[in-house]
Parts: C-alpha cells; structure tokens; sequence
C-alpha cells in the first residue's frame, strides 16, 4: 500500500471554479503534512504547509483530519495560473522521510 | 542566489553505460537529498544525506551511488544503468531533516536509458 494516496484526475474547471482535492496518508504516526505544486516538466515548489487546525493562504485553504488520515486542499476563484500538478507530502511514516503523492492535475479554462 | 542547480538537465544513455550526475545548493543547508519521479509513482526518494558526512538509503536505493562530497554538493552515481532507471531525477535540500523544513528543489535531469 502506498504512504500517500492522490486521486490523478484531471480535475478541469472554469475560471472561478472553487475546487477542491483530497489526500489520504497510511500511517497514523505522520508528523507533518504540506502540499507543493508542480509546474509541466519542472520542479516542486512548495505551495503551503498544512496544520492541525487548517490555514488559509489567500485563496488556498488547507485542512488536515488526523482521525480519518487524510488532507484536503481548497482551490477558490480558479485562475488560469492555477493549472498545475498538486503533489500532497507527508513526513513521519514509516522512516521518518518525506514521502509524495503521484499528483493530482488541475487544467483551468477560459 | 541559484538555490538548487544540477547539471546534466539531459541525458541519453545505453544500457551498462555509468554517469554521475551532479547537484549543488548555495543555501547552507545540512541535508540533501535525491529523487526519481515516474508518471503515476510520485516522488521516490533513492538517498538522502542528513548531514555532511553522512548517506542513507531512500525507499528505491538499489543501482545507485551517492557521494556527500561537502556541505554543497550531493552527487548521484548509475554504475551500470538499466532501462528501468530511466526517470526524471531531482535534487532536494533543506535546512535540517525534521518534519517542519522545506525542501527545495533543482530543475531536474531527463535521463532515458536505451
């Protein structure tokens, strides 16, 4: 089983679009939780980490359910720039490392 | 400030050919790390160095080298390369490896073994 499962997509929405993705993690002793973005062929970048009582980052809202083992990321008022991969990443685990999700990608259209 | 370079950013190579490929932060970061992404796996981590002097295994070690030759650079080794090792390869470092660092990430190498 892997540490951290993704639904792939693609999610396509409009311009505006409130989305929302989801995350779930394998073991209950993960420490920490981030989602970061990828750009097509370059590299990660982080986008937020991700705390027990939620943070928001301007339009980007991120939760964290330790009983049901999964992170949530909310997209509001989708913007073309928005397209992009969403890897969710958990450290702790089984080797204390961080581990990534495949991905989940977003196409925002016009 | 490059943050996180590495240097080939492409590779060709034949099957039981080796090369090295290269990484170097200009942050002081104490921990490196290397990485393959495949389509649908994710990032999986190959080794990692917590420290200088230091190199662990990741989840995927095997027909890998590493060499934590300063605190700067972290380089990665494909003795004898396979089919199978073609991938996109990033380099990462943070600060310290604790839950709370951020990783920071070169641009990568598009390595294809034939």
């Amino acid at each position: 089983r892997k540490e951290v499962e993704q639904d792939p997509g693609p999610f396509n929405v409009p311009e505006g679009a409130t989305v929302a993705f989801n995350c779930t993690y394998s073991n209950s002793a993960s420490q920490s939780f981030f989602w970061y973005r990828q750009d097509c062929r370059k590299e990660p970048k982080l986008l937020m980490s991700v705390y027990s009582s939620g943070n928001e980052d301007g339009r980007f809202t991120a939760q964290l359910n330790r009983a049901s083992q999964y992170i949530s990321l909310l997209i509001r008022d989708s913007k073309l720039s928005d397209s992009a991969t969403y890897l969710c990443v958990v450290y702790g685990g089984g080797f204390n490392k961080f581990y990534f999700g495949s991905g989940t990608k977003l196409n925002v259209k016009p | 400030n490059a943050g996180v370079t590495q240097t080939p950013k492409f590779q060709v190579l034949k099957t039981g050919q080796s090369m090295t490929l290269q990484c170097a932060q200009d942050m002081n970061h104490n921990s490196m790390y290397w990485y393959r992404q495949d389509p649908g796996m994710g990032l999986r981590l190959i080794y990692y160095s917590a420290s200088e002097g230091t190199t662990d295994k990741g989840e995927v070690p095997n027909g890998y080298n590493v060499s934590r030759l300063n605190k700067r650079e972290f380089s990665l080794r494909l003795e004898s390369a396979a089919p199978s090792q073609t991938s996109v390869y990033f380099c990462a470092s943070s600060e310290a490896m604790s839950s709370y660092n951020e990783q920071f990430f070169g641009p990568g190498t598009r390595l294809t073994v034939l």
